[in-house]
């Protein structure tokens, strides 16, 4: 079965920092593509980053571009996202979120979220 | 950036009853690369439909999508109890990928 649990969300002050991981198993991690998606709170679903299931690739909505990094470990079948300078509009549940293949744009499996505060 | 528009913003309909949701989109969605993906308060979303009219692994064929171009449409034959949700449709064809605002289906 699938397994997608992230983790690293909190409470950070506008400026700061945040470093989201993604630990995935039940399938061969090092062979599909991931994305992060966020939701804001009582909003709609946001695309933020995808990463190739080789990292070669790596895309960025507008929004987080030069501000957050994605990464991946496949030998630790781990998925990040660095996220720095932090503004109260980052605030959201971040979803890790399975490409249906190496280099897949399209979706499948969605991890449970976590919880990424921006506040002073 | 392709905008998907849905409609209705919200469906009150009885378990039971057929529902239709629409997406539109401002540009035509290459290779039909659109899906149609359910979540319910407190969860994560889950895929239904991807490819436009492609049902998800073990989805209910209660279930549909059809459509191509920039109009798309998706459809609950019966709707159950358990599919009382907001529904999103999401265009992967292009970037960025981007989401519908969502239609919430609601009992009657």
């Amino acid at each position: 079965e699938v397994h997608l649990v992230e983790s690293g969300g909190g409470l950070v002050q506008p400026g700061g920092s945040l470093r989201l991981s993604c630990a995935a198993s039940g399938f061969t991690f090092s062979a599909y593509s991931i994305n992060w998606v966020r939701q804001a709170p009582g909003k709609g679903l946001e695309w933020v980053s995808y990463i190739s299931s080789n990292g070669d690739t790596k895309h960025y909505a507008d929004s987080v571009k030069g501000r957050f990094t994605i990464s991946r470990d496949n030998a630790q079948n781990s998925l990040y996202l660095q996220m720095n300078s932090l503004r109260a509009e980052d605030t959201a549940v971040y979803y890790c979120v399975r490409g249906s293949c190496g280099d897949c744009w399209a979706i499948d499996y969605w991890g449970q979220g976590t919880l990424v505060t921006v506040s002073s | 950036e392709i905008v998907l528009t849905q409609s209705p913003g919200t469906l009150s309909l009885s378990p039971g009853e057929r529902a239709t949701l629409s997406c539109r989109a401002s540009q035509s969605v290459d290779n039909n690369n659109l899906a149609w993906l359910q979540q319910k308060p407190g969860q994560a979303p889950r895929l239904l439909i991807h490819g436009a009219s492609s049902r998800a692994t073990g989805i209910p064929d209660r279930f549909s999508g059809s459509g191509s171009g920039t109009d798309f449409t998706f459809t609950i034959s019966r709707l159950e109890p358990e599919d009382f949700a907001v529904y999103y449709c999401h265009q992967y064809g292009r970037s960025p990928r981007t989401f519908g605002q969502g239609t919430k289906v609601e009992t009657k």
